[in-house]
């Protein structure tokens, strides 16, 4: 049974520079997530995708922020023209839509991104 | 910006001792969720209530739901070294499907 996985696990990163993090869900979820954690705070969500359709988005996802999830499998998150604020842990989640599970997310191991 | 608050921020007690946390959210749930979050496993789902339940027992774990206060607590009885990380509350609104979480207590338990 393979979870969800990310992949970068960290990123170090130059300001201005762009970023792409990738997420694999767990196989048979369609619901995918992608959340934002800082230090010392707890995620804050940042848009979701129901199959390939990305069905709703954050208003903290500026524009220098686009996420895909072309086949409805696995989904990149880019972050363009990084600044040091985006330094954070970006984690993926997922969920089926129905039966059991439908109510909770499962949690990848996120990716650090640090931003110089 | 969070759903709520979480209390304590931080929590030190004795192998053995009961842990309580409370979460207060703003809006209007569907459910509350808790997670633990520690750096060897990441975000893990612990136990779900529903709106409409006041109560529920998972093994160790006990949570409540007042939303008349809109509060849950949860609490873990006889604690061990285990169980320290950080404890979030998670609330899913009527609409939609994503969670609100808050900032979060540490637990740390001591052997």
């Amino acid at each position: 049974d393979t979870g969800v996985s990310q992949d970068p696990r960290h990123k170090i990163t130059k300001r201005g520079q762009n970023v792409t993090f990738r997420c694999d869900p767990i196989s048979e979820h369609n619901r995918l997530y992608w959340y934002r954690q800082t230090l010392g705070q707890g995620p804050e969500f940042l848009t979701y995708f129901q199959n390939e359709a990305q069905l709703e988005k954050s208003r903290l996802l500026s524009d220098r922020f686009s996420a895909e999830r072309p086949k409805g499998s696995f989904s990149t998150l880019e972050i363009q023209r990084t600044e040091q604020g985006d330094s954070a842990m970006y984690l993926c989640a997922s969920s089926p839509v129905l039966g059991r599970g439908h109510n909770e997310q499962f949690f990848g191991p996120g990716t650090r991104l640090t931003v110089l | 910006s969070q759903q709520g608050e979480e209390d304590p921020q931080a929590l030190s007690i004795q192998e053995g001792e009961n842990a309580t946390m409370n979460c207060s959210y703003k809006t209007s749930i569907n459910n509350l969720q808790w997670y633990r979050q520690n750096s060897g496993r990441g975000l893990v789902h612990l136990i779900l209530i529903r709106s409409n339940e006041r109560e529920k027992h998972s093994g160790r774990l006990r949570v409540t739901l007042d939303t008349s206060k809109k509060s849950s607590s949860l609490l873990i009885t006889a604690s061990r070294a285990a169980d320290t990380a950080s404890y979030f509350c998670a609330t899913r609104t009527m609409q939609g499907n994503k969670l609100v979480f808050g900032a979060g207590t540490i637990l740390r338990v001591k052997s």
